[in-house]
């Protein structure tokens, strides 16, 4: 079990319903991530909290929502998914800046999600 | 474009065998290179290395460096099943984290 608890660890959905993925950190961390992974295909990033500001956003459909309400919680608010979303997502965090300061990222055992 | 390559995609190998798992990275900003064992949940943190030539060792894994010739190696010793996973090759810069595509090994008993 990783330090990093993300819920639910499975989801399906309709391409129709509102969901939230959630994450939680006790580490201290105060920087926080979520990333996309497909099967067979390494993480790819899509957004980065810091200091509970939004610092990175690579570009991501506006169907996926994140929040982070405090230094401990970041959740990922889904709308309106399409099949194609369907994948493994990671949270993780991470000490001040990350790898940009030598700082390794803890992930999480992911939520998988279905878009049905 | 930064990049990270790992070498081989995959690789088969029997208990008690030694592997080398390579990756070489084109990254602008270069801060660190880190690798991961993922099995089917979360990726695993196994090392950081940000200094040329200094090993990093943990148990029967050690790691490796090079900064001029922008590689690095992560060794397994004497294989275990348990060892078979997908091994990620991360590179840190501009806040991100540039993945590999990673090595699956497999070790057969």
């Amino acid at each position: 079990d990783t330090e990093v608890t993300q819920t639910p660890k499975h989801l399906v959905m309709g391409m129709t319903n509102k969901k939230s993925l959630k994450c939680e950190q006790h580490m201290g961390h105060r920087a926080m991530y979520w990333y996309k992974q497909k099967a067979k295909k390494p993480p790819e990033l899509m957004f980065v909290y810091s200091y509970e500001k939004l610092s990175i956003n690579e570009s991501v459909p506006s169907r996926f929502s994140p929040e982070c309400p405090n230094s401990s919680l970041l959740n990922l608010h889904l709308h309106a998914l399409q099949p194609e979303d369907s994948a493994l997502y990671l949270c993780a965090s991470s000490q001040d800046g990350g790898p940009q300061r030598n700082s390794p990222l803890h992930f999480g055992n992911g939520t998988r999600l279905t878009v049905t | 474009e930064d990049k990270v390559v790992q070498s081989p995609l995959s690789l088969v190998v029997h208990e008690g065998d030694t592997v080398t798992l390579n990756c070489s990275y084109e990254v602008t900003n270069f801060r660190s290179l880190l690798w991961y064992k993922q099995e089917k949940k979360a990726p695993t943190f196994l090392f950081m290395l940000t200094s040329s030539g200094i090993e990093k060792k943990s148990g029967r894994l050690s790691s490796i460096l090079d900064k001029k010739e922008l590689f690095s190696i992560l060794n397994i010793t004497a294989t275990q099943t348990g060892d078979s996973a997908v091994y990620l090759c991360a590179v840190g810069s501009q806040g991100n984290l540039i993945f590999g595509k990673g090595t699956k090994l497999s070790v057969k008993p």
